[in-house]
């Protein structure tokens, strides 16, 4: 079946480590994107990609990077300078939106990232 | 620069109801998707309805409208009928088509359906 795989769903950190998160995706989709959920918030855009080997920062992206060297993969690393890193973070996949394409966002299943 | 803005952190509505959650939009692009997502508890992400700024008619998904007002830069989700599975979080998210397909997203409703 097609869709978005997010591993690891859970993650214990100690702080001052670096932590990557995977994302794959099988649907064919050229766009990417990184979000970041705190309890009871909505959801903030961390990084986005809309083809290989480019990305574009969010609005939250101190503290995190990516990297695009496979249409199907997005890993996002939070690194020790993100402050306070505890929080779901979502990733999603689009095709890019065109005039017969709504674009909207397939989503996985997230990970919980908690820093002790 | 973009910005989306759901006035409504929790609503209760009794069960069978209708109900309306609210979501105002700030763009200067002139051409932009309005979407709605429903978060269960379980946290998963799920699609529910989608509005262009160049439609005509207001989008439905069966139990789901959306009352788009562009001159008043509105997106307000209807659920008519309301059921108890209809207890969750609700984002609106907007995207931007010359934003290099930038998609951001609102605060959030809280809803609680009451039986």
């Amino acid at each position: 079946d097609g869709g978005i795989t997010q591993s690891p769903k859970y993650l214990f950190r100690k702080e001052g480590q670096n932590v990557t998160l995977s994302c794959e995706q099988n649907l064919n989709h050229d766009a990417m994107y990184w979000y970041r959920q705190d309890p009871g918030q909505g959801l903030r855009l961390i990084y986005y990609s809309q083809i290989v080997n480019d990305f574009q920062k969010g609005d939250i992206a101190e503290g995190y990077s990516v990297s695009r060297e496979k249409k199907e993969s997005f890993p996002l690393t939070v690194t020790s300078a993100q402050k306070n890193p505890t929080a779901f973070y979502l990733c999603a996949s689009s095709i890019l939106a065109g005039d017969a394409a709504t674009g909207e966002l397939f989503f996985g299943e997230g990970s919980r990232l908690t820093v002790l | 620069a973009q910005k989306i803005t759901q006035t409504q952190p929790g609503m209760f509505v009794q069960e069978k109801e209708a109900v309306t959650l609210d979501c105002t939009y700030d763009t200067s692009d002139p051409s932009y998707g309005l979407f709605w997502y429903k978060q269960p508890s379980s946290g998963e992400m799920i699609f529910l309805i989608y509005q262009g700024s160049y439609d005509q008619q207001n989008a439905t998904e069966g139990r789901y409208s959306l009352n788009f007002q562009k001159a008043r830069k509105s997106a307000n989700l209807v659920i008519s009928a309301s059921q108890l599975g209809d207890s969750a979080m609700y984002f609106c998210a907007m995207r931007s088509y010359s934003s290099a397909s930038k998609i951001i997203f609102g605060s959030g409703t809280r809803l609680s359906i009451r039986p």
